[in-house]
């Protein structure tokens, strides 16, 4: 069964600093791997994915995420954050052979800092 | 496409009491799938449709828990005799599947937030 990591519960940022959070997955095949965004009381939204080729990958508001199959890695960076990029991240993982459901960390919550 | 949605947004019930969430997918996507959060936590699955069909469901969804998505379309998910411990997010997400080895995408909708007291 596949299992997804996330080390940071909390991180605090300064707004225009930049910002790197952590996603370790256990899967025996090749993962399909997500991040997404949750603002208070609201749903998920995409921010990423990644399923094959380039190892890094482009995502919406600034966003960009790295796939180490070495280190079973898919950390999430920003260069400058801005304030509105406080939120909930969740990194998750798919599995074709576990009928595409996802499988999620638990999250780190993003301060930012004026 | 006006993504997915869901009704309701919150839901105050009382314990023993038995509700009903609804969700709309994006139009065209096949594949619907229910997750549940609860605080502090990650969404965890509960159960997925590709059409009308049911495909699988989680040992999360006891036998107070049904779903359907009886033409396709919309899915309702039901809790019969409400318990605190259903006090969570629900989420509903869809999704075009292209058959076994294609990875897809989900779109997620608003959530329904459930308050059992």
């Amino acid at each position: 069964a596949q299992s997804v990591t996330q080390p940071d519960i909390h991180i605090t940022v300064s707004e225009g600093a930049s910002l790197e959070l952590r996603c370790n997955y256990s899967y025996g095949a090749t993962p399909y791997l997500f991040w997404y965004v949750q603002s208070p009381g609201q749903g998920l939204q995409l921010l990423l994915k990644y399923f094959s080729g380039d190892t890094l990958v482009q995502g919406i508001k600034g966003f960009e995420a790295e796939f180490k199959r070495s280190q079973s890695s898919f950390n999430l960076r920003k260069p400058s954050v801005h304030w509105s990029d406080a939120a909930e991240y969740f990194c998750a993982v798919g599995a074709l052979a576990a009928g595409n459901k996802l499988t999620f960390g638990g999250g780190t919550r993003v301060l930012v800092k004026p | 496409d006006t993504g997915v949605s869901q009704d309701p947004r919150h839901k105050i019930t009382k314990r023993g009491q038995n509700v009903t969430f609804r969700c709309d997918p994006i139009s065209e996507h096949n594949r619907l799938y229910w997750y549940r959060q609860t605080l502090g936590q990650g969404p965890e699955f509960l159960t997925y449709f590709q059409n009308e069909a049911q495909l699988e469901k989680s040992r999360l969804l006891s036998d107070r828990f049904s779903a359907e998505r009886p033409k396709g379309s919309f899915s309702t998910l039901e809790i019969q005799r409400t318990e605190q411990g259903d006090s969570a997010m629900y989420l509903c997400a869809s999704s075009v599947g292209r058959g076994q080895g294609a990875p897809e995408t989900q779109y997620f909708g608003p959530g329904t937030r459930l308050l059992v007291l």
